[in-house]
């Protein structure tokens, strides 16, 4: 079974720019949670999708935003781009579907630069 | 915020035991204690969970104290694979979890 995917691995942008950012859960998971790591701040979660409405959020300005299609595929979106944006992004699925936690699995993540 | 207390690091040798352990005085009873880790260059991965009793998995074992507040991860064999950094989580909402530091372990050949 194919692993988690994230594309692209590695973006460049400036300041004031926008990115979106794609996740393909495994096959059959239908939550998906993006998380942002940093070397300051660690790894810290953004949100999570299921059947294409956010279930939960994190502390993020409202930059950043996410969806998820009907096929359980993710996107997340970062507007007006500033230099602390740049991080690791990973996406993790899951077959949860509740209230349950179910293991997660991660991404490789997309390496965003902002110049 | 529910995040647990680890040291920043531990080192040890190849084909000893681990142990990693995990301070979550604050926990509440319905909490679950998660431990993942993240090699080098890659996403993390999950590794055990457990509530009140010990757990044992391929992958490790996990030992939770009496009163729930610290756990202790252990790997039984040290291999070189196994340098990463380990996360002890609260499980705070479903599917949302709480990073902390982590420990960096280092394994010597």
């Amino acid at each position: 079974k194919a692993g988690v995917t994230q594309t692209p691995r590695y973006l460049i942008k400036t300041r004031g720019q926008q990115v979106t950012l794609s996740c393909s859960p495994i096959s059959g998971h239908r939550s998906v949670s993006w998380y942002q790591q940093t070397p300051g701040q660690g790894l810290q979660f953004l949100f999570e999708y299921f059947s294409e409405t956010q279930r939960n959020k994190g502390n993020f300005p409202g930059r950043f935003s996410g969806r998820q299609f009907s096929n359980s595929r993710s996107e997340m979106n970062v507007s007006t781009l500033e230099l602390g944006d740049s991080a690791l992004y990973l996406c993790a699925s899951s077959t949860s579907s509740g209230r349950s936690y179910n293991e997660q699995f991660f991404g490789p993540g997309t390496r965003l630069t902002v110049l | 915020d529910a995040k647990t207390t680890q040291p920043n690091s531990m080192e040890s040798n190849e084909e000893e035991p681990v142990h990693l352990p995990c301070n979550h005085s604050t926990i509440s009873g319905t909490d679950y204690i998660h431990w993942y880790r993240q090699l080098p260059s890659q996403g993390p991965e999950y590794v055990i969970h457990g509530l009140t009793s010990n757990v044992n998995n391929r992958m490790a074992s996990l030992a939770i104290a009496e009163d729930r507040k610290s756990s202790t991860l252990i790997l039984h064999r040290a291999t070189l694979r196994d340098a990463a950094v380990y996360y002890c989580i609260r499980l705070q909402g479903a599917q949302k979890l709480v990073f902390g530091q982590g420990t960096r372990l280092t394994i010597n050949p």
